[in-house]
Formats: structure tokens, sequence, C-alpha cells
């Protein structure tokens, strides 16, 4: 049972470089989300998704896209990568929203140069 | 929208004492749910309060949810090596989880 899988472990993007953050969760949850994680700031929501179809924005969602064409897939992407942008990211996922325990991946290290 | 805060950021203990951390919202929540995220590890949901004044035991840790269900706390009894890490409170903000700013803890053998 694999879970929440994130794609890659570790990233090194330049100023301005676009890429893919890979999600994908074995559990048949239908939400899904994704959070950043900076010293001292905790765990900070960018966008989530309580269904195939549906994503909504969360705290921190600018410079971030997100699409949810099918259950098992969340992935996020950043547009023109930006210093700023330099975190952990985890993708997360529960059966429903809110009330129910979050699965984490785990993780992925961006850093932007 | 929704805040969560924690108390203290950091804490560190010598093997054996107790440890608590305090998480305020800045509004009313329908639930509170905890998380440990260990050293270099993603977090691991450890419980979810739902009513008014709960508490909550897990061998040596004490799970309090608030009587206005607007603050919780963590205790840990008797810490040891294996309780380092960082614990996060998350509460629930319409359909969506907002976690707290976390409480690293280091112990001391």
């Amino acid at each position: 049972n694999a879970g929440v899988t994130q794609t890659p472990k570790f990233q090194v993007l330049k100023t301005g470089q676009s890429m893919t953050l890979q999600c994908a969760q074995d559990m048949n949850h239908e939400y899904m989300s994704w959070y950043r994680q900076d010293p001292g700031m905790g765990l900070r929501l960018i966008h989530y998704s309580v269904g195939a179809g549906i994503t909504d924005q969360g705290e921190v969602p600018n410079g971030y896209n997100v699409s949810r064409s099918t259950t098992e897939d969340f992935p996020l992407r950043l547009l023109s990568a930006a210093p700023s942008q330099t975190s952990v990211y985890f993708c997360a996922s529960s059966y429903s929203a809110g009330n129910s325990p979050l699965h984490f991946g785990n993780g992925t290290r961006l850093t932007v140069t | 929208g929704q805040q969560v805060m924690q108390i203290p950021q950091y804490q560190h203990v010598q093997e054996g004492e107790d440890f608590t951390t305090y998480c305020n919202s800045s509004t009313t929540l329908s639930n509170i749910q905890w998380y440990k995220q260990r050293p270099g590890g993603h977090p691991v949901f450890l419980i979810q309060l739902v009513k008014s004044g709960e508490v909550k035991k897990q061998k040596r840790l004490t799970f309090q949810f608030g009587e206005a269900k607007k603050n919780s706390s963590l205790h840990i009894t008797a810490t040891q090596t294996t309780d380092v890490g960082t614990y996060f409170c998350a509460g629930r903000d319409t359909d969506k989880l907002i976690f707290g700013t976390g409480t690293r803890l280091q112990v001391f053998p």
C-alpha cells in the first residue's frame, strides 16, 4: 500500500524556470492538499481539492497552480520559480475535508537559485 | 481567515521532565487535530478532538480541547528521547485544515 507518493524528492531550479511537483494517492481519498513548510512558519496551505474537478486556494496560493483531473492525482505547478519558493512541499490526502486524518507524502525539498 | 498559533515555538527538556504545547485559534473550531513530525520526516496524525472540554489520552500523551473550542493543549508526561520532533495542531476552517506554527521539542538524555 503506497499511500501518498510525491516526486521528486529533491529539486533545484533557477529563477524563472517552471516545474510540476507530482502527487498521487491510492487510498481513494476525496480530499487532497498541498502545504509548504518553512522554518518557524509551520505548514501553510497552498491549494486544496475536495474532489476531482474541484480546486480552491489556500493561505499562500500565489505563484502556484493546481488541477485535479482524477481522484488519484493532484499536481502542483510552479509557473515561474522565485527564490521565495524555496521550501519543503508536502502533499496530503484524507477521506474527507477537515474531519478525518491527513496522510502526508514524504515531501519535496525545492531550492530556487 | 482563521489563524492558529502555538506556543512555545521551541522547548528543550531533560529526559523525564514533562512538556506542554498550547494551541490557540482566532475562531471557534469544529474540531482539532494533532500531528507529530520527526526530524527529516513528514507529519503523522496523532489524534482528533471534537467535543467541547474533551480530554483524550494516548499512553504518556494527554490532549485537551477547550470549553470554548478555541484552544487545545498537548501534554507529555515524563518525556523520552523518542518524543523528539515538532508537534502541530490543526483546525478545520470550513472545508480545509489550517495548521498551527508548531512546537519543536528537544529532549536531552
